[in-house]
């Protein structure tokens, strides 16, 4: 089945600093990837929608100097969290999907950011 | 964009009993129609999903229904399990553009022994 890896699963580090989030698709080529953020309790929320080769749809009332996404490949998206603060604690999940009618999206493993 | 309401929010029943949870949507444009199951801390996961072309999908103890004209699909349970409680998130996608889902808010399902 088609597997998507997200590294790393956990990130601890003080504010100011930038974290960078990889997705990639291991068995499948995506062209577009998605990446949502979960607050304890709560739904996924969608933050942006990555497309190889071409820049990343916000979704409203998300900061895209803050969230910078880079799709260089059909198999790779990163997401970057520039000057991270404790604010944006939560946890970050991405997916992708194959392209075509009713094809699922398939889920990496998430990564816990925790900012002191 | 699409809004979606998902009932319940919680929902406990007897270990062996049925559990059902309903997502309504508002884009009749959406074509495909997902369940997920979230444990604490993991990814969701993908247990069922059905097209707008088909009315009922059943996968031994889980089944989706779907009523493309009132728009609403429910998650059917039975002879629950105490390995079936988790969160549970119905999902739609629309039916253009990036076929992104918008998640509903999700159904807490406790299974009691």
């Amino acid at each position: 089945g088609a597997v998507v890896s997200q590294h790393p699963s956990r990130v601890i580090c003080k504010s100011g600093t930038s974290v960078k989030i990889e997705c990639r698709s291991l068995d499948f080529q995506a062209t577009t990837m998605f990446w949502y953020r979960q607050f304890p309790k709560q739904s996924l929320m969608l933050m942006a929608t990555s497309n190889e080769g071409s820049k990343a749809t916000y979704e409203q009332g998300v900061e895209k100097d803050k969230f910078l996404i880079n799709h260089a490949s059909l198999t790779l998206s990163t997401l970057t969290v520039t000057s991270a603060h404790p604010e944006d604690s939560s946890f970050y999940i991405c997916s992708a999907r194959v392209t075509g009618f009713g094809q699922p999206q398939h889920f990496g493993d998430g990564t816990r950011l925790s900012i002191l | 964009g699409e809004n979606v309401e998902q009932h319940p929010s919680t929902l406990s029943v007897q270990e062996g009993d049925s559990a059902v949870i309903k997502c309504t949507y508002s884009d009749s444009a959406s074509n495909y129609f997902p369940w997920y199951k979230q444990e604490l801390g993991k990814r969701p996961q993908l247990i069922i999903d059905i097209r707008s072309n088909v009315g009922e999908k059943k996968d031994q103890r889980i089944a989706v229904t779907l009523n493309k004209t009132a728009k609403h699909f429910s998650l059917h349970i039975t002879e629950t399990q105490p390995e079936d409680s988790a969160v549970y998130f119905c999902a739609p996608q629309s039916g253009a553009g990036s076929y992104q889902l918008t998640f509903g808010k999700g159904t807490k399902l406790s299974v009691i022994p």
